[in-house]
C-alpha cells in the first residue's frame, strides 16, 4: 500500500458547487495532515492543515480527518474557476526525518 | 509561514555538467528537504538537508549524483552532478520550522538538459 493514496481521477465541477477530494494513508501513528493547492507551473501552496479528528474550516475550504479510517478530505465549497488546480495531500510520516509524504494529486476544474 | 526564495527559476544546461540550485528562507526553519517534480507527476523526495548532519537520501538517489549543503538554518543547496537528459525536470525545496507545520516551498528550478 502506498503511504499516501488520492485515486480519483481529474474533477470536473460547475461554478458554485461543492468539490470534494479524498485522501487516504498508511502510517497509523501519523499526526498531521495537510492540503497542497498547485497551479500549472507554479509550486505547491499550503491551504489547510488539520491534526485532530473532526472537521477545520478556513473560509470556503473544509478539511476532515478520520484517523481511525486514516482518511483525510478536502471540500471546497462554492467553487470559484480560480479553485481550478490540482491540489496534493500531504501527511507527515513519523520516521526519523519527520518527512512529508504526498499523494499524486486530484485535478480540479471549475467549469463557469 | 517561512517564505524561501529559489533559484535559478530555470536552466538549459550541457549533459556532463553540473548546475547548484541555491534556497534562501527568510526565517530559521529546522529541516529542508529537496524535491524533484516530473510534468504532470507528484512530488518525489530526493533527500532531507538538516544543518550539522549529512544530508539523508531517499532510495534512488546518492550523494555524488545530489551533493546537497545546508551551512545554517536559511540556506541550502542542491547540486545536480554529471547531467543527462534524464535529469530534466523540476527541481523544489521546502522547509519546515518543526514536525507538525506545513512545509513552505520555494518557486522551484526548471531544469532542461540537452
Amino acid at each position: 500500500q502506498k503511504e499516501v493514496e488520492q485515486n480519483s481521477g481529474p474533477l470536473s465541477v460547475p461554478e458554485g458547487a461543492i468539490a470534494s477530494l479524498n485522501c487516504t494513508y498508511s502510517d497509523r501513528v501519523s499526526q498531521s495532515f495537510f492540503w497542497y493547492r498547485q497551479y500549472s507551473g507554479k509550486s505547491p501552496e499550503l491551504i489547510m492543515s488539520i491534526y485532530s479528528n473532526g472537521d477545520k474550516e478556513d473560509g470556503r475550504f473544509t478539511a476532515q480527518l478520520n484517523k481511525a479510517s486514516q482518511y483525510v478530505s478536502l471540500l471546497i465549497r462554492d467553487s470559484q474557476p480560480s479553485d481550478s488546480a490540482t491540489y496534493l495531500c500531504a501527511v507527515n510520516m513519523r520516521d526519523g526525518n519527520n518527512r512529508l509524504a504526498f499523494g499524486k494529486g486530484n485535478q480540479v476544474v471549475v467549469i463557469p | 509561514s517561512a517564505v524561501i526564495s529559489q533559484k535559478p527559476s530555470r536552466d538549459i544546461c550541457q549533459r556532463g555538467t553540473s548546475l547548484t540550485i541555491q534556497c534562501q528562507v527568510d526565517s530559521q526553519v529546522t529541516m529542508m528537504f529537496w524535491y524533484r517534480q516530473q510534468p504532470g507527476q507528484s512530488l518525489t523526495l530526493i533527500a532531507t538537508a538538516n544543518q550539522g548532519s549529512e544530508a539523508t537520501y531517499e532510495s534512488g538517489f546518492v550523494i555524488d549524483k545530489f551533493p546537497i549543503s545546508r551551512p545554517n538554518l536559511t540556506f541550502s543547496t542542491l547540486t545536480v552532478s554529471n547531467m543527462s537528459p534524464e535529469d530534466s525536470s523540476i527541481y523544489l525545496c521546502s522547509g519546515s520550522p518543526g514536525r507538525d507545520y506545513g512545509y513552505t516551498f520555494g518557486s522551484g528550478t526548471r531544469l532542461t538538459v540537452v
